[in-house]
């Protein structure tokens, strides 16, 4: 069982490249979800989505778009690195109901320099 | 405002000593309140989750929190700790009809031997 697979698992950018975390679900989820995990932080959501073609901002979504063209897919594009977004991000997804639990990737560690 | 608090950034306890690791939310709502765990380099899994079924939950590794509502608290224990313990610890709540998770900031457990 695969459950959530993100790649890449590590990148360097400077400042100003774009780039594509991908991320990939085989449960069937609804719901996806992709946060930034930062020392001291806990978890802060970026962007999240209920179904395929529907998506909404989380608590930090400044500098990142989002797309959910299918169930399985959610990809995070970075649009212009600045290296406030050195993070390591996680991308999960939920079975319906608010209350189900969150199943993560193994997360990707971005640096930007 | 809504919020999860976790006191303690680092908690060291002893192997075979009790692990205590505290969790207090803030909310007008009866929450449903969550326990996940991150091993190094890995993404968080969840270990418990309250749901107003039983205010004693029983989790995985022998862990288990309590719902105390008079104190606002969901605080996890271990009754002897292992050194596979060690690794972060984050207590989360959906507290609202916005169905979007609440981090605490997440404690750190460091098992001596």
């Amino acid at each position: 069982n695969a459950g959530v697979t993100q790649t890449p698992k590590f990148q360097v950018l400077k400042t100003g490249q774009s780039m594509t975390l991908q991320c990939a679900q085989d449960m069937n989820h609804e719901y996806m979800s992709w946060y930034r995990q930062d020392p001291g932080m806990g978890l802060r959501l970026i962007h999240y989505s209920v179904g395929a073609g529907i998506t909404d901002q989380g608590e930090v979504p400044n500098g990142y778009n989002v797309s959910r063209s299918t169930t399985e897919d959610f990809p995070l594009r970075l649009l212009s690195a600045a290296p406030s977004q050195t993070s390591v991000y996680f991308c999960a997804s939920r079975d319906d109901g608010p209350n189900s639990p969150l199943h993560f990737g193994n997360g990707t560690r971005l640096t930007v320099t | 405002a809504q919020s999860v608090t976790q006191l303690g950034s680092h908690v060291s306890v002893s192997e075979g000593a009790l692990v205590l690791l505290r969790c207090n939310y803030s909310s007008s709502v009866p929450p449903y309140l969550f326990w996940y765990v991150q091993y190094p380099n890995q993404g968080l899994q969840l270990l418990l989750k309250y749901t107003s079924a039983a205010t004693l939950v029983k989790g995985i590794n022998g862990f288990e929190a309590e719902f105390k509502k008079s104190e606002t608290s969901f605080h996890l224990t271990k009754p002897s700790a292992h050194m596979s313990d060690a690794a972060e610890y984050f207590c989360a709540g959906l507290m609202d009809s916005n169905y979007q998770l609440i981090w605490g900031a997440g404690t750190k457990l460091i098992i001596k031997p």
